[in-house]
């Protein structure tokens, strides 16, 4: 069972902001960063943000991250039709001494 | 160009064993940090566990569902990352990646940038 916890769906018109909350505890995003990752069908999962609000290159600067004590959010401004994926947070947990995924937000445009 | 292309996925039955292997090319594979993680049929993305470099320690660390009954090698000489899973369950079927991050610049072993395409394995009877 995942220690992290996002609503399981999102959704926007193309243009707007949409916002993807991730709810954990002190044992992991209390204490540790966060990445998130998207995933389009049938492919593997996509780096999107390392360390809280990190892009890697290439990754557009319509996505940003952010982390508040327990939580982290992950944010789509300008949303496209080729933004419609699953996205997941993830983050070690000390109590479970595992790297934990999210449970997944599928985005809907 | 990195490539990670992982082989040895197919049907076992429960109870059984099979080994992964992920032949890795791009990067300096004695130096990397790598891990698996699985997802099966409709769900997310689950770690299995991750094995450092031998020149940071080579420790490896295992995701409660799989431990004592998975264990994570590597071989430098040949590029070559392994997953040895035995004693088998039906819970166990998912699609199972290798992956790692492009380089220790990110501080992380988990900042997962380099996925290989995966190999599926089928636990049924």
């Amino acid at each position: 069972q995942s220690g992290l916890t996002q609503p399981p769906s999102a959704s926007g018109t193309p243009g707007q902001r949409v916002t993807i909350s991730c709810s954990g505890s002190s044992s992991n995003i209390g204490t540790g960063t966060v990445n998130w990752f998207q995933q389009l069908p049938g492919t593997a999962p996509k780096l999107l943000i390392y360390s809280n609000s990190h892009r890697p290159s290439g990754v557009p600067d319509r996505f940003s991250g952010s982390k508040s004590g327990t939580s982290a959010s992950l944010a789509i401004s300008g949303l496209q039709s080729e933004d419609e994926a699953d996205y997941y947070c993830a983050a070690w947990d000390d109590s479970l001494g595992s790297y934990v995924f999210g449970s997944g937000t599928k985005v809907t445009v | 160009e990195v490539q990670l292309v992982e082989s040895g996925g197919g049907l076992v039955k429960p109870g059984g064993s099979v080994r992964l292997s992920c032949v890795v090319s791009g990067i300096t594979f004695s130096k990397a940090w790598m891990s698996w993680v699985r997802q099966a049929p409709g769900k997310g993305p689950e770690w299995v566990g991750r094995i450092y470099s031998k020149n940071d320690g080579g420790a490896i660390a295992y995701a409660a569902p799989v431990k004592d009954r998975f264990t994570i090698s590597r071989d430098d000489s040949k590029n070559t990352l392994y997953l040895q899973m035995n004693s088998l369950k039906t819970e166990d079927t998912a699609l199972y990646y290798c992956t790692t991050p492009s380089g220790t610049y990110y501080g992380s072993p988990y900042v997962f940038d380099i996925w290989g395409q995966g190999t599926m394995v089928t636990v049924s009877s």
